[in-house]
């Protein structure tokens, strides 16, 4: 089935790198643009970065622009997020999810998150 | 950037309640809005998008409507397993997208 799963997250210091992976299985992971959604303990949603399905086209959220960076690798079916510059307040649940794009855009699959925390 | 705001930010209900949020953006938006729904401690899934599409899947009891910068999520009537958190989100602006902060439904 249609699955989403990522991995990566882990314990850093502020200033430290990490880099999250998202492996897509059960469709054709070439074919559709991906993002990235974060979320604070108990706070609400926020999109952090997408990516075409070609990967010529990324964008970010103004809060993580020059220190996130969202790549793919289409043969691989993965997806993959590099933190760099860790602070505190990137502690949160990452999710990746696939983004429909064809006239509306929206995310209609989500993985189930892999939390990140910074902290010294 | 667009700013998306929903109200209430909570609110209490009943089963088999009529239970209405209202997202609203800063600027026109034209249909490009979507609704999420979380349960704690699970990811986001998709209900409605491009304002009133209703995503496969999801039962009829949830609709969407509105366009420009007021949209409203409807649901009807509310059943127990709809007691979450729900989000809009504008994907108008190709190079940010925007969520609301979030309008949590609790038990009355």
């Amino acid at each position: 089935q249609v699955q989403l799963v990522e991995s990566g997250g882990g314990l850093v210091k502020p200033g430290g790198s990490l880099r999250l992976s998202c492996a897509a299985s059960g469709f054709t992971f070439s074919d559709y643009y991906m993002s990235w959604i974060r979320q604070a303990p108990g706070k609400g949603l926020e999109w952090v970065s997408y990516i075409s399905s070609s990967g010529s086209t990324i964008y970010y959220a103004d809060s993580v622009k020059g220190r996130l960076t969202i790549s793919r690798d289409n043969a691989k079916n993965s997806l993959y997020l590099q933190l760099n510059s860790l602070r505190a307040e990137d502690t949160a649940v990452y999710y990746c999810a696939r983004a429909r794009h064809y006239y509306y855009y929206y995310m209609d699959v989500w993985g189930k998150g892999t939390t990140v925390t910074v902290s010294s | 950037d667009i700013q998306m705001t929903q109200s209430p930010s909570s609110l209490s209900a009943s089963v088999g309640d009529r239970v209405t949020i209202s997202c609203r953006a800063s600027q026109s938006i034209s249909s490009y809005l979507n609704w999420y729904q979380q349960k704690l401690g699970k990811a986001p899934k998709l209900l409605i998008y491009a304002a009133s599409s209703l995503q496969s899947g999801v039962p009829s009891r949830f609709s969407g409507s509105g366009s420009g910068t007021d949209f409203t999520l409807t649901i009807s009537p509310l059943q127990p397993e709809d007691f979450a958190t729900y989000y809009c989100q504008q994907s108008y602006s190709t190079s940010t997208w925007t969520f609301g902060q979030g309008t949590k439904v609790e038990f009355k």
